[in-house]
């Protein structure tokens, strides 16, 4: 079965400094990997995802994120963080072939301070 | 270009009564999905359709619920004799099936808050 850990339930930095947000999943197989962010009370947006090819992807708002299958790891990066930036972050996994149910971590919410 | 709405965006309601929710997807988009999300935690997949067939169910989606999808269009979730534990976010999702593979991507509605006293 597939499962997604985000370690860390909250983060705080301080605007214009760098994030890294983690994200590990287990999938057997090749997965498909999503970043979501939700604002309080809202659905979620889509911020960038990896099918297969370059393993830096480029997302909106100026994020990335970076597959890497040794660490089966998805982390995702933004150097200068804004303070429209403060929200809760999901990292999810979607199998290649077959059911494209999404499995989500349970998020890390970011603070930002001035 | 409209997204994934849903409706109400929030119900509150006794414990044992009925609820039901609408998810409009994106127009041309065949995959409908309802995931629940509980505070504090990410979504949880409940259930999708491929056009008008239900494809999948969780074990998440008890007999008290059921999801329809008539033409292929709209979708309902309908809760019967709620509890409180049903209390939580239920999302709606639509997607595009691209080719005879996948790589598709969700994107969600705003969510239907359902709070049950």
């Amino acid at each position: 079965a597939q499962s997604v850990t985000q370690p860390d339930i909250h983060i705080t930095v301080s605007e214009g400094a760098s994030l890294e947000l983690r994200c590990n999943y287990s999938y057997g197989a090749t997965p498909y990997l999503f970043w979501y962010v939700q604002s309080p009370g809202q659905g979620l947006q889509l911020l960038l995802k990896y099918f297969s090819g370059d393993t830096l992807v480029q997302g909106i708002k100026g994020f990335e994120a970076e597959f890497k299958r040794s660490q089966s790891s998805f982390n995702l990066r933004k150097p200068s963080v804004h303070w429209s930036d403060a929200a809760e972050y999901f990292c999810a996994v979607g199998a290649a072939f077959g059911n494209e149910k999404l499995t989500f971590g349970t998020g890390t919410r970011l603070t930002i301070i001035p | 270009d409209t997204g994934v709405s849903q409706n109400p965006r929030h119900k509150i309601t006794k414990r044992g009564q009925n609820v039901t929710f609408r998810c409009d997807p994106i127009s041309e988009h065949n995959r409908l999905y309802w995931y629940r999300q509980t505070l504090g935690q990410g979504p949880e997949f409940l259930t999708y359709f491929q056009n008008e067939a239900q494809l999948e169910k969780s074990r998440l989606l008890s007999d008290r619920f059921s999801a329809e999808r008539p033409k292929g269009s709209f979708s309902t979730l309908e809760i019967q004799r709620t509890e409180q534990g049903d209390s939580a976010m239920y999302l709606c999702a639509s997607s595009q099936t691209v080719g005879g593979g996948t790589q598709e991507t969700q994107y969600f509605g705003p969510g239907t808050r359902l709070l049950v006293l």
